[in-house]
């Protein structure tokens, strides 16, 4: 069964330093998110991005953060200068059509940052 | 931002009965209404949406209530089993953005 990759798994930088997290996703979908869930918290959502754009975005994905679909496989989220509060677990996701119309969206296993 | 609370950090049913778990919103826009079940280091698995404009959807041993006018929803298995034990969580979307609950640890125990 097709599945979202994510790598690496996990990630320890110093803060201040980028960081490009990478995704694979299904390969016949069309929207694209980036989730991030802090040790203990919520499932907090970023930004969803279709048609090479974003779609939406949270309050959360500020000028340090961006996304990028290089190519035809990769999604990339980019966070330029982290910060100790950007640890997290960072969740990729694809849906056929939009998730927004009720239909399934398939999470990658997530990528563990680490900012010292 | 509290759009969507989910009040039951955990919950423990024996195998076999219903598990009910809960979910109470805030904005009357929201689109659809999905669950997510997630596993220790392990990404969410959707597991069943509901429109705003239905009050009941079913899939399999798991159904989906929608009370609108109370801004609540609902998410009941039946009958439980061991591996449904799980965070599950409640989410909302606006459009392509989405809100989730803080989620509800479920035990099935057996």
């Amino acid at each position: 069964e097709p599945e979202v990759t994510q790598t690496p798994s996990h990630q320890v930088t110093q803060m201040g330093q980028e960081v490009i997290l990478r995704c694979v996703p299904i390969s016949n979908h069309l929207y694209f998110y980036w989730y991030r869930q802090i040790l203990g918290q919520k499932v907090e959502f970023l930004v969803s991005f279709y048609n090479n754009e974003i779609s939406e975005k949270s309050e959360i994905f500020d000028d340090q953060f961006s996304v990028e679909r290089p190519d035809g496989s990769n999604f990339t989220l980019k966070i330029r200068s982290t910060k100790l509060e950007d640890s997290a677990m960072y969740f990729c996701a694809s849906s056929v059509q939009g998730a927004f119309r009720g239909q399934t969206q398939y999470f990658g296993p997530g990528t563990r940052l680490l900012v010292l | 931002d509290q759009q969507v609370k989910q009040n039951s950090p955990s919950l423990s049913v024996q195998e076999g009965r219903i598990s009910i778990l809960n979910c109470d919103y805030t904005n009357s826009m929201f689109d659809y209404f999905l669950w997510y079940k997630k596993y220790p280091a392990e990404g969410p698995t959707f597991l069943i949406s509901i429109s705003s404009i239905k009050d009941k959807n079913e899939d399999g041993r798991f159904t989906v209530f929608l009370n609108k006018s109370a801004k609540h929803l609902s998410l009941h298995i039946v009958p439980s089993q061991p591996g449904d034990s799980a965070v599950y969580f409640c989410a909302a979307n606006n459009f392509n953005k989405f809100y989730f609950g803080s989620g509800t640890k479920l035990n099935v125990k057996p």
